[in-house]
């Protein structure tokens, strides 16, 4: 079973405005990524946020993390065409080697 | 640096066949992954590796194997090819800080498998 789960499961907005992305998990972790999927090709890292870090900034991402609600929200600012793709939130996992867990995604189509 | 290159990029197989994934990294990482994405199910880890002669089974391992001989190398065999191991396979290496594998994960570009 998934650790993560993305909302919503696709987002379509205008260049220009923000996207928010949310993403739940089930039981406790030392971080959480996200990570970005252009159409046919491999994850990209985006961000990496630790369980004691409640918002971190990387250029025009902003990532919240409440682990009391276990949840997560991915925040890009001034949207372009570029930044259609899948977004994945990932939560390392105790039962597999501190491996990585990936929810199903979101997918974020930014209309010029 | 070349990062983590999968071959071959497309296959079909018939129904039965084996065959193997070659997943290469050159970043001299200890954790390498394995993971098949279906559509609408995100990335499910098949199986991991977290160094040379250390693997282990993640979320989906039924009809995969994997070895891991070298730091660079983490191939994936699949024994008897059926249909529902149709999906793109994505290998994935990653380092640890202070002995714990708390660090971003690197990717290959995939491999999209048809089994008919």
């Amino acid at each position: 079973s998934q650790q993560g789960e993305e909302d919503p499961q696709a987002l379509s907005i205008q260049e220009g405005e923000n996207a928010t992305m949310n993403c739940s998990y089930k039981t406790s972790i030392n971080n959480l990524q996200w990570y970005r999927q252009n159409s046919g090709r491999g994850l990209v890292h985006l961000i990496l946020i630790r369980s004691n870090e409640r918002e971190k900034h990387s250029g025009r991402l902003r990532v919240t993390l409440d682990t009391s609600k276990k949840s997560s929200s991915l925040l890009i600012t001034a949207s372009r065409a570029a930044d259609t793709a899948s977004y994945f939130c990932a939560t390392d996992s105790v039962n597999y080697g501190q491996n990585f867990v990936f929810g199903p995604g979101t997918r974020l189509s930014v209309l010029p | 640096n070349a990062g983590v290159t999968q071959t071959p990029k497309f296959q079909v197989l018939k129904t039965g066949q084996s065959m193997t994934l070659q997943c290469a990294q050159d970043m001299n990482h200890e954790y390498m992954s394995w993971y098949r994405q279906d559509p609408g199910m995100g990335l499910r880890l098949i199986h991991y590796s977290v160094g040379a002669g250390i693997t282990d089974q993640g979320e989906v391992p039924n009809g995969y194997n994997v070895s891991r001989s070298t730091t660079e190398d983490f191939p994936l065999r699949l024994l008897s090819a059926a249909p529902s191991q149709t999906s793109v396979y994505f290998c994935a290496s990653s380092y640890s800080i202070r002995g714990a594998m708390n660090t971003e994960a690197f990717f290959g570009q995939g491999t999209r498998l048809t089994v008919v």
